[in-house]
């Protein structure tokens, strides 16, 4: 079974350009994460959605930062215009709701971005 | 302060040592404790997780969670040079909630 999918694997930019990235979750998982991890550093968590719907985006910085979830399924986050200190892996990661003590966030390999 | 912190390292140990690994945490309201490992330019993967407090076996990997101390650690017996990465503890307050990670411990085991 293929796991989350990310692209692009690698993204560089200059200042104020846009950028975009994409995730594909697990097939069936209903539950999608945006994850940034600044270097040396553990992930933080950016947006979750539950299937369309975004159910916490109080990290998001949403002057700069957008996302979306149509129809569920894969996902795309959004910086326009980037900054400096954007550079960073920003990690997708999805899990299923199921009636388990825990559900598992499987994680995607990451975009790693760098701003110039 | 951070919600939870870990000791960034580097920890390097000789292959076939026992190694331990720790975070801390301020918040009491966490109920699943979770340890994940993450090669080098690859995504983070769940090694073990506990719910509540108490220990967990699996392998070569146990993980003890003490509540009232808000202490949890990760032992690995007989380390493998395939076991250096580095290694994140999260935690979260509820089921498919937010994680909160831990610095990352960066773990080198040599030959």
């Amino acid at each position: 079974e293929a796991g989350v999918v990310q692209s692009p694997r690698y993204k560089i930019i200059e200042k104020k350009q846009p950028v975009a990235f994409w995730c594909n979750p697990i097939s069936g998982h209903n539950t999608l994460y945006w994850y940034r991890q600044n270097l040396g550093q553990g992930p933080e968590l950016l947006i979750r959605y539950e299937n369309e719907e975004a159910v916490d985006d109080s990290q998001l910085p949403k002057d700069r930062f957008s996302a979306e979830r149509l129809k569920g399924v894969d996902s795309t986050l959004k910086i326009q215009p980037a900054e400096l200190g954007d550079s960073a892996v920003y990690l997708c990661a999805s899990s299923l709701e199921t009636s388990a003590i825990y559900n598992e966030q499987f994680f995607g390999p990451g975009t790693r971005l760098t701003v110039l | 302060q951070k919600e939870v912190e870990q000791d960034p390292g580097p920890l390097s140990v000789p292959e076939g040592a026992i190694v331990s690994l720790n975070c801390t945490y301020s918040n009491s309201a966490f109920q699943y404790f979770m340890w994940y490992r993450q090669y080098s330019r690859k995504g983070p993967e769940l090694l073990m997780y506990t719910y509540s407090s108490g220990n967990k076996e699996d392998g070569r990997f146990t993980a003890q969670v003490d509540k009232s101390s808000k202490y949890i650690s990760l032992f690995i017996r007989d380390s493998q040079p395939s076991d250096s990465a580095t290694y994140l503890c999260a935690m979260s307050r509820n089921q498919g909630g937010k994680l909160i990670f831990g610095q990352g411990t960066e773990l080198s085991v040599k030959p």
